[in-house]
């Protein structure tokens, strides 16, 4: 297994268009996550899923995000209309369904909105 | 909402020096973890500690768990300039995702 891959690494898109990331966890991993993290700051919360229902979604995140796990491997992250406010990393996690042990994280998805 | 407070925030030591990081919680976790993260890339997990009072060691690291299960510490002895990077602990509950705090950024000049 080569872990927790994501794409692409970094996205560089105009105000107002839509993006879309990937990931794809650790394959005997059932729940993936989504954080989002700042410069020099901790990750933040999104959502997760386990296998493929979509168990939780941050209250602060916008309508404009919405993320998928329809077979309950991979999954996409997509936000549209971007704004300079969602520039971040972008990070993606598994785990065995017992979170207690600890998350792989993937190397992220830098997005910068100009 | 639980929340995980690291301290201090920032760190800058030399080579060789010794620093103990601080993650501090007013709610009681069913077990914590500690990531050292670089720059561009995403947190690698060092160790996951479940039992209050529990110590574990990983080379030059020493990792704590309070008795009361609502913080732990990170100690690091001699420092290494390899050693610099953002440091994050995180909580988690017998249900769902994990709480990360702010983080704790070390630089070792050598």
């Amino acid at each position: 297994d080569t872990g927790v891959s994501q794409n692409p690494r970094h996205k560089i898109t105009k105000r107002g268009q839509n993006v879309t990331f990937r990931c794809d966890p650790i394959s005997e991993h059932n729940r993936l996550y989504w954080y989002r993290q700042t410069l020099g700051q901790g990750p933040e919360f999104l959502t997760y899923f386990q296998n493929e229902a979509q168990l939780e979604k941050s209250r602060l995140l916008s309508d404009r995000f919405s993320a998928e796990r329809p077979k309950g491997s991979f999954s996409t992250l997509e936000i549209q209309r971007t704004e300079q406010g969602d520039s971040a990393m972008y990070l993606c996690a598994s785990s065995l369904s017992d979170s207690n042990y600890g998350y792989t994280f993937g190397s992220g998805t830098r997005l910068t909105v100009v | 909402t639980q929340l995980l407070e690291q301290s201090p925030q920032f760190l800058s030591i030399q080579e060789g020096e010794n620093l103990t990081v601080y993650c501090n919680s007013s709610s009681v976790f069913s077990s914590l973890q500690w990531y050292r993260q670089e720059p561009g890339e995403g947190p690698v997990l060092l160790v996951t500690v479940v039992t209050g009072g529990e110590v574990k060691k990983l080379k030059r690291l020493t990792f704590q768990f309070g008795d009361a299960r609502k913080d732990s510490s990170l100690h690091i002895t001699a420092a290494q300039p390899g050693d610099t990077g953002l440091y994050l602990c995180s909580g988690g509950t017998s249900y769902g995702k994990l709480t990360f705090g702010q983080g704790t950024i070390l630089t070792v000049h050598p």
